[in-house]
C-alpha cells in the first residue's frame, strides 16, 4: 500500500481557492487517488478520483503529475462549510485494505 | 453515490452489556466491508475487513472475542463489541465496496458508542 504524506492543517477564507497536495512516492501502477471529506461525528463522504492528469466534477478538481508521485486537490471558492477534514488515499481494486492517513484539517474563516 | 446505512447512530449501553451495529449496503451489493474506530481528532483506525461468507480478517491489535464482525449477506455486516467497558467508548464506521474497477468506497454516517 502506497504511503501518503499531506499537510496536517490548512487555514483559508471564504471565497479563496484552497489547494491540498497530497505525496505518494509509491504509488503503483494500478493504483488510484482518492480523496475523501469528513465532517465531525460523520463517516467520510467521496470527493473524487484520479488516476492521470485533471479530473473535474462539481465539486472539485484533481490534478495529477504525469509521474503520478504527488497530487493536488483545488477546492473553488471555499464556504465555512468546506470546514473539514480532507483524505487523501491510493491503491487498486485488489487492495484488501482501505487504509487512511493522517489527512488535512481545512479551516475556513469568513 | 452509493448508499451505505449505518445503525445505530449512537447507543449508550452500560458496562458489561453487548451491543451490535448494523451496516447496509441499500443499492449495490457490498462484496467487502471495512470497520473503523477513530478517536477524537484522530484519523480513521482499521479495525477488520470482511468478504461476504468468509471469516473477517483483523488488525493487528484489535481482538476478535471483543470486536466480533459478520458479514452474512452481500449487503449487511455487523460489528458486535461484546463485554463493552469505557475504554471501548468511540465513534466506529463501516465501509463498503463492491465490484467496481476502482478503489471506491462509501461510508456509513458512523455509530457514537458510549460505555457508561
Amino acid at each position: 500500500l502506497a504511503k501518503t504524506t499531506q499537510p496536517i492543517s490548512m487555514d483559508s477564507y471564504e471565497g479563496q481557492e484552497v489547494n491540498i497536495t497530497c505525496s505518494h512516492n509509491n504509488i503503483a501502477t494500478n493504483d488510484y487517488i482518492t480523496w475523501y471529506q469528513q465532517f465531525p461525528s460523520q463517516g467520510p463522504r467521496f470527493i473524487i478520483q484520479g488516476y492521470k492528469t485533471k479530473v473535474t466534477n462539481e465539486v472539485a478538481s484533481l490534478f495529477i503529475p504525469a509521474d503520478r508521485k504527488s497530487s493536488t486537490l483545488s477546492l473553488p471558492r471555499v464556504s465555512l462549510s468546506d470546514t473539514a477534514v480532507y483524505y487523501c488515499l491510493v491503491g487498486d481494486s485488489s487492495a484488501s485494505k482501505i487504509i487512511f492517513g493522517s489527512g488535512t484539517r481545512l479551516s475556513i474563516r469568513p | 453515490g452509493a448508499v451505505v446505512s449505518q445503525h445505530p447512530s449512537r447507543v449508550i449501553c452500560k458496562s458489561g452489556t453487548s451491543v451490535k451495529i448494523e451496516c447496509r449496503s441499500l443499492d449495490f451489493q457490498a462484496t467487502t466491508m471495512f470497520w473503523y474506530r477513530q478517536f477524537p481528532k484522530k484519523s480513521l483506525m482499521l479495525m477488520a475487513t470482511s468478504n461476504e461468507g468468509s471469516k473477517a480478517t483483523y488488525e493487528q491489535g484489535v481482538e476478535k472475542d471483543k470486536f466480533l464482525i459478520n458479514h452474512a449477506s452481500l449487503t449487511l455486516s455487523t460489528l458486535t463489541v461484546t463485554s463493552a467497558h469505557p475504554e471501548d467508548s468511540s465513534f466506529y464506521i463501516c465501509s463498503a465496496r463492491g465490484w467496481t474497477a476502482n478503489t471506491e468506497a462509501f461510508f456509513g454516517q458512523g455509530t457514537r458508542l458510549t460505555v457508561v
